[in-house]
């Protein structure tokens, strides 16, 4: 089945600064990859996907990448702000006529220093 | 729009008592997914049901866990006997049809002493 892996586990930048999350998929087969932020003691939302046909998708201050050969992607959050603190999860699925099982990554927890 | 509602939002039993979660997904969502999230980890599926029927299983421990979606609206999530290990955040999550976004709920914490 697959496997998802997350790095790093933590992840501590300056305001304004970028942050960067990596994350590798065992199952060349899967072909969407979300990613979820979650502030403590809330539930995960998502704040950006891809699917494996898109090499790149950007939305405002975040991005994400895609390299299916080698099987990992990223996400790139831009001119950081105080708000981007929490922990961030990739997953990744094989998605067939709308059925899909996600399999998470272990988290990042993002803090952004004033 | 009226997101995943779950309740209870805590709970704490003792070890080999039972403890069931319910799960109200959004309006008109056939899929519904339960999660186990351990402190520190990420959600790990444990179910999976299109409307009434079941999807996926295979990481339910099911001599001890059980699951329903009886009218393929709500679900409920049972353990019994409970165990220190199954102590988590256990999250439920709806899909609409061939969308690809799952919406969580705000989850139970359990905490099995």
């Amino acid at each position: 089945g697959e496997n998802v892996e997350q790095h790093p586990s933590t992840l501590s930048v300056q305001e304004g600064d970028s942050a960067v999350i990596k994350c590798t998929y065992s199952d060349s087969a899967s072909n969407y990859f979300p990613w979820y932020k979650q502030e403590l003691g809330k539930r995960p939302q998502l704040i950006i996907d891809i699917r494996s046909n898109v090499g790149e998708k950007k939305d405002q201050r975040i991005a994400v990448t895609l390299n299916k050969t080698a099987k990992h992607f990223s996400l790139h959050i831009t001119e950081t702000q105080p708000e981007d603190s929490a922990v961030y999860f990739c997953a990744a699925s094989l998605a067939l006529q709308g059925a899909q099982k996600l399999v998470f990554g272990q988290g990042t927890r993002l803090t952004i220093n004033p | 729009e009226a997101g995943v509602a779950q309740s209870p939002r805590y709970k704490i039993i003792e070890k080999r008592q039972s403890v069931a979660f319910w799960c109200n997904p959004i309006s008109g969502h056939a899929t519904l997914y339960w999660y186990q999230q351990i402190l520190g980890q990420g959600p790990k599926l444990l179910i999976q049901f299109q409307n009434n029927g079941v999807v996926d299983d295979s990481q339910l421990p099911k001599d001890r866990f059980s699951a329903e979606r009886l009218k393929g609206v709500d679900s409920t999530l049972k353990i019994q006997p409970a165990k220190l290990e199954d102590s988590a955040v256990y999250l439920c999550a709806s899909k609409a049809g061939r969308g690809n976004e799952q919406y969580f709920g705000p989850g139970t914490r359990l905490t099995v002493t």
